[in-house]
């Protein structure tokens, strides 16, 4: 079983709709997750740490954490084209060792 | 504001040749990671260090071999390159596990193919 694992899409919606990413964990001792944005040939880059159960919003992004479900996921609000990109889905463990998924591709159609 | 700096961006080896990808950072952070990322595919971790001479294997270590001597420079070795070496090697560090955000600082990447 991976340590994370994600839809790889590709997922596509278009402009001002929600795109909805979701993600699931094998390791219940996880302690903190992430999401990071990669655009093509770029690094990846931080858009949304979470840490509890619940919904964290940070402008048009929502994480949403359930542990109890190892799952979590990230809603775009009003999506740009500028948000396709690459998600990737990162879980850190104890140890400090952070585990990432294969990332799902979201294109937004203008 | 330099982060994280990996060298070279770009290399070409043959099957058989060694190399090190270098790796630097100047936030003072004890972990530093190698990552590795196949085309359409996520992140691999290969080695990362909890701090100057410790190190430890990730999910994807034969064949590489790092050191780490200075809390700045993590060094990725491979030893007899092979064909399934190429990817992009990806160069992290983070600060303290629960002092921290637990963010990752990314280098830009190199980009290493084996003929």
């Amino acid at each position: 079983q991976k340590e994370v694992e994600q839809n790889s899409g590709p997922l596509s919606v278009p402009e001002g709709a929600i795109a909805s990413l979701n993600c699931t964990y094998s390791d219940r001792g996880s302690q903190s997750f992430f999401w990071y944005r990669q655009y093509s040939g770029k690094s990846p880059e931080l858009i949304m740490s979470i840490y509890s159960n619940g919904d964290k919003e940070d402008g048009r992004f929502t994480a949403q954490l359930n542990k109890a479900s190892q799952y979590v996921s990230l809603l775009i609000r009003d999506s740009q084209p500028s948000d396709s990109a690459t998600y990737l889905c990162a879980v850190h463990r104890a140890g400090n060792q952070f585990y990432f998924g294969t990332g799902t591709s979201l294109t937004v159609i203008p | 504001n330099a982060g994280v700096t990996q060298t070279p961006k770009f290399r070409i080896l043959k099957i058989g040749q060694s190399m090190t990808l270098q790796c630097t950072q100047d936030m003072n952070h004890n972990y530093m990671y190698w990552y590795r990322q196949d085309p359409g595919m996520g992140l691999k971790l290969i080695y990362y260090s909890v701090g100057a001479g410790i190190t430890d294997k990730g999910e994807v270590p034969n064949g590489y071999n790092v050191s780490r001597s200075t809390t700045e420079d993590f060094p990725l070795r491979l030893e007899l390159a092979a064909p399934s070496q190429t990817s992009v090697y990806f160069c992290a560090s983070s600060q303290e596990g629960l002092a921290g955000s637990g963010e990752l600082f990314f280098g830009e990447g190199s980009r290493l193919t084996v003929l």
